[in-house]
C-alpha cells in the first residue's frame, strides 16, 4: 500500500528564517510527486510536480527536491503570506490517483 | 481562465437524506477527480473520470456513493442515505490529458446532522 508521511506536522518560523518540510514515501512505481499549498477553507493550490530522483523545481521562495525515498520543500526567507498547510502527494500505478500526506501546517510570524 | 468550480459551497442535510454535489472542471480538461477531506487530513481519493466513463472508482467507500459525468464535462457526486460520518469537504479536481497536474476547486463542505 502506498504511504506518504509528512513532517513536521506543524512549523512556526520567524519571517526570514529559512527551513525545510519533509515528505517521505513508500510506493510501488512512482509516477510523480506533487506539492500543493492549502489555505484555510480553500482547495489545494498546485505548486510543483517532480518525476525523478535528483530533479529540482523552484518558484519564488520555494524549492522542491526529490530523492528515491523523500522530497523536501525548502522555504527561503519566508514571509507571513507563506503561512498555509503544505501537502505532498504521490501518483502511482496508472498515474491518476493521488495519495496525500496529512500536511505540514506552516505559520510565519513577523 | 476560469478554474474548477463547485456548488454548493456549503450543504447541511439531515441523516438519511440524499445530496448531490456538482463540479465544473477547467474547460478542455478531460480528466476529473473527486476527493474527500476530513479535518486535519489530506484529501482522500474517491473516483476518477476520463471523459464520460469512471476509470477508477476504487475510493468510493460504499454503494451509497455514486458519481456521473454524462457529457464529459460537469460531474455530479451523489450520496444516498447520508450518515454523520459522511461530513467532510468534498473536493473536485481536473487535469489535461498531457500530464497529471490536478487543479482543485474550492470544495463543498457537507455537514450531516
Amino acid at each position: 500500500e502506498d504511504q506518504v508521511t509528512q513532517s513536521p506536522e506543524a512549523l512556526r518560523l520567524q519571517e526570514g528564517e529559512s527551513s525545510s518540510l519533509n515528505c517521505s514515501y513508500t510506493v510501488s512505481g512512482l509516477r510523480g510527486l506533487f506539492w500543493y499549498r492549502q489555505d484555510p477553507g480553500k482547495g489545494p493550490e498546485f505548486l510543483f510536480t517532480l518525476y525523478s530522483a535528483g530533479e529540482e523545481k523552484e518558484k519564488e521562495r520555494l524549492k522542491a527536491t526529490l530523492t528515491k525515498k523523500e522530497s523536501f520543500l525548502h522555504i527561503t526567507a519566508p514571509k507571513p503570506e507563506d503561512s498555509a498547510t503544505y501537502l505532498c502527494a504521490v501518483a502511482t500505478g496508472g498515474g491518476n490517483k493521488l495519495t496525500f500526506g496529512t500536511g505540514t501546517q506552516l505559520k510565519v510570524e513577523l | 481562465g476560469a478554474g474548477v468550480s463547485q456548488t454548493p459551497s456549503n450543504k447541511v442535510t439531515e441523516k438519511g437524506k440524499y445530496v448531490e454535489l456538482r463540479c465544473d472542471p477547467i474547460s478542455g480538461h478531460t480528466a476529473l477527480y473527486w476527493y474527500r477531506q476530513s479535518l486535519g487530513q489530506g484529501p482522500e481519493f474517491l473516483i476518477y473520470f476520463q471523459g464520460t466513463g469512471a476509470a477508477d472508482d476504487s475510493g468510493l467507500p460504499n454503494d451509497r456513493f455514486f458519481a456521473v459525468r454524462p457529457e464529459g464535462s460537469v460531474s455530479t457526486l451523489k450520496i444516498q442515505r447520508t450518515e454523520r460520518g459522511d461530513s467532510a469537504v468534498y473536493l473536485c479536481a481536473s487535469s489535461s490529458y498531457v500530464n497529471n497536474e490536478q487543479f482543485f476547486g474550492p470544495g463543498t463542505r457537507l455537514t450531516v446532522l
